[in-house]
Formats: structure tokens, C-alpha cells, sequence
């Protein structure tokens, strides 16, 4: 059983291009949820899907963000125009969607923004 | 807002020793609580859930959590240097709210 994964594991852009992150879930798990995260912070909860419908987005996240999962599979996060303030660790965790609900974690992708 | 506070630490313990991380939370509507493990650099890695009151033991983890006071707290028994990480506590239903995390060291 693989776990999640994400690609790419680093990316450093300029400030005003255009960057986009995919996230494979674990193949049997309906939930499917993307967090950031800064140094000495906790990750931070951007949007969720269950199956290909997204189901919240976090009121901290700019129109510059958007993020799909088309067929309840692997899920892509696009963040348009990005500006410095956006470098950190992206995550993505997927879960069953059903009791306790345990989320794991992908490796992340780390985004520096110059 | 929803909170979750977490003592950043850095708690420092001898190898061997019990270390005891603690966390609070702000919303009662919680239903269950995680303990993650993050070493410098890495994602975090599931280690403990636990939803019940009480304690829940799993190797050398105990989980304790105490709903009427929005309490829950992680017991390393035997701490070893490899345990020397960032533990974050995580709060919620489907959606989790994480705190700052604490530093543990323990020292060999």
C-alpha cells in the first residue's frame, strides 16, 4: 500500500508566475485535503474534496488559489500570480472519510518564491 | 476561532524518561484529536488518535484525553533520541485544526 504522494517536492518561482502541485491519495481513501504550512507554525487547512466534489475552502485562501480533483483521484492545487508571502510547505492528506477519519500525510512540496 | 494551543517547547528530557506534551483546545464540538510527529524538514506522520476520555496506549504512546476540560495530552515512555521531533496536536471533526507543535529533545 503506498502512501501519498506529491509532486514536485520543491519548486522556487518568481514572483507573478504561475505554479501547480499534484497530490496522489492513498487508492482507497474518498478524502482528499490540501493544508499549508510555515516554519514554526502548524499546517494550516486550505480546501477538502470528498471524492471529486470540493467541499469547504478556508476563508484565508485568496481568489489566487484554486484546486480540482476531476475524477476523486489525485487532486492538483494552482496558485496564480504568486507573490512572496505564498512560499511555504504545501501539504496534501487524504483519509477513508468515514470514522475516526485519520489523516496521512504526503511528503509535501516545498515552494520558494523569489 | 477555533484554537488549539500547544507549548512550543523546546522540552528537553534525558533518554530513557517519560516525556509528557500537552495540548488545549477551544472548540467542544471536537470529536477527535491526533498526535503527529514532525522531524525537521519531513511532513507530519500520523502517530495517535484517540476520541473517547480516558487514555488509549499503543507501544511505548499513551494518548490522554479529558473532554470536560479540552485537554489531551501524549506520554513518550522510554524516550529515545530518535524521538527528538516537533508533536503536533490536532483538533477537530473532518476538519482539523493544528497547534504550533512542541519541540521535544531528548538527550543521550
Amino acid at each position: 500500500d503506498t502512501g501519498v504522494s506529491q509532486d514536485p517536492r520543491h519548486k522556487i518561482t518568481k514572483r507573478g508566475q504561475n505554479v501547480t502541485f499534484r497530490c496522489d491519495p492513498i487508492s482507497e481513501h474518498n478524502r482528499l485535503y490540501w493544508y499549508r504550512q510555515t516554519l514554526g507554525q502548524g499546517p494550516e487547512f486550505l480546501t477538502y474534496f470528498q471524492n471529486e466534489a470540493q467541499l469547504e475552502k478556508s476563508r484565508l485562501l485568496s481568489d489566487r488559489f484554486s484546486a480540482e480533483r476531476p475524477k476523486g483521484s489525485f487532486s492538483t492545487l494552482e496558485i496564480q500570480r504568486t507573490e512572496q508571502g505564498d512560499s511555504a510547505m504545501y501539504l496534501c492528506a487524504s483519509s477513508l472519510g468515514q470514522g475516526v477519519d485519520e489523516q496521512y500525510f504526503g511528503p509535501g512540496t516545498r515552494l520558494t518564491v523569489t | 476561532q477555533k484554537e488549539v494551543e500547544q507549548n512550543s517547547g523546546p522540552l528537553s528530557v534525558p533518554e530513557g524518561a517519560i516525556a509528557s506534551l500537552n495540548c488545549t483546545y477551544s472548540d467542544r464540538g471536537s470529536q477527535s484529536f491526533f498526535w503527529y510527529r514532525q522531524y525537521s524538514g519531513k511532513s507530519p506522520e500520523l502517530i495517535m488518535f484517540i476520541y473517547s476520555n480516558g487514555d488509549k496506549e499503543d507501544g511505548r504512546f499513551t494518548a490522554q484525553l479529558n473532554k470536560a476540560s479540552q485537554y489531551v495530552s501524549l506520554l513518550i515512555r522510554d524516550s529515545q533520541p530518535s524521538d527528538s521531533a516537533t508533536y503536533l496536536c490536532a483538533a477537530g471533526t473532518y476538519k482539523y485544526i493544528f497547534g504550533t507543535g512542541t519541540r521535544l529533545k531528548v538527550l543521550a
